[in-house]
C-alpha cells in the first residue's frame, strides 16, 4: 500500500486569486502521478498524467509539476473561478494498483 | 461513446443479502477496477483486472468477488452484505496497465446502503 498525502485538506479562495496544493508520495519505485478533478455529484475526471521527473503539464489556467526524487507534485490554479470549485485528487501506482490521496477540496468564493 | 456505465445508481440492501454491481465500458480498455469511497478515506481499490480472464485483489477485497469474462464487463459481487459495505462504489477503466501512463475513466458511481 502506498501512502499518498494531499494538503491542505480544504481551501477557500476569492475569485481571481491564484492557489496551489500539494500531493506527496513515496519516491521509490515511481511509475506515474495522476491528478483528477472531482465535482460534487459527478465522477472524477483526469486532468494530468505525469511520468518523468521535472514534468510540467498545463491545461488552461491549471498546471502541475512533478518532482519524483523528493516525492511531490504541485497543482496550480491561476486566477481561480467559481467553476474551479471541486475536489482535486492525486494518485500514484505500484504496477497495476493505484492509490489515491484524500483530496483537496477547493471552494472559490465569487 | 458511452464511456464507463455503472448500474444501479442507488441501492439499499438488507444485511446478508447479495447483489451485483454492473460495470461496462466501450473503449476497449484492458484495465478495469473497482473503488469504494468513504468519508475521510479517499478512494480505495477493491479489485482490478488487467484483461479478460485476469483479476486480482486490491487494498480492501474482503466481502467482494469479481470476474472478467469479456473486455467490456467487470461486475462486482457482494456476497453477503454488511453495514460496513455502505459506501459509494466507482468503476474505472484505463487504456493500459503497469506503467500508469494513462488516466482513468470513471463511471458515475453506485451509492449503496446496507441496513
Amino acid at each position: 500500500i502506498l501512502n499518498v498525502e494531499q494538503s491542505p485538506q480544504s481551501l477557500h479562495v476569492q475569485e481571481g486569486d491564484s492557489t496551489n496544493f500539494t500531493c506527496s508520495f513515496p519516491s521509490s519505485n515511481f511509475y506515474a502521478l495522476h491528478w483528477y478533478r472531482w465535482e460534487t455529484a459527478k465522477s472524477p475526471e483526469a486532468l494530468f498524467v505525469m511520468t518523468l521527473n521535472g514534468d510540467e503539464k498545463k491545461k488552461g489556467r491549471i498546471s502541475a509539476t512533478l518532482n519524483t526524487k523528493e516525492g511531490y507534485s504541485y497543482l496550480y490554479i491561476k486566477g481561480s473561478q467559481p467553476e474551479d470549485s471541486a475536489t482535486y485528487l492525486c494518485a500514484t501506482n505500484t504496477g497495476n494498483q493505484f492509490y489515491f490521496g484524500t483530496g483537496t477540496s477547493l471552494t472559490v468564493i465569487p | 461513446n458511452a464511456g464507463v456505465t455503472q448500474t444501479p445508481k442507488f441501492q439499499v440492501l438488507k444485511t446478508g443479502q447479495s447483489m451485483t454491481l454492473q460495470c461496462a465500458q466501450d473503449m476497449n480498455h484492458e484495465y478495469m477496477s473497482w473503488y469504494r469511497q468513504d468519508p475521510g478515506m479517499g478512494l480505495r481499490l477493491i479489485h482490478y483486472s488487467v484483461g479478460a480472464g485476469i483479476t486480482d485483489q486490491g487494498e480492501v477485497p474482503n466481502g467482494y468477488n469479481v470476474s472478467r469474462s469479456t473486455t467490456e464487463d467487470f461486475p462486482l459481487r457482494l456476497l453477503s452484505a454488511a453495514p460496513s459495505q455502505t459506501s459509494v462504489y466507482f468503476c474505472a477503466s484505463s487504456k493500459q496497465t503497469g506503467t500508469g501512463s494513462y488516466g482513468y475513466t470513471f463511471g458515475s458511481g453506485t451509492r449503496l446502503t446496507v441496513v
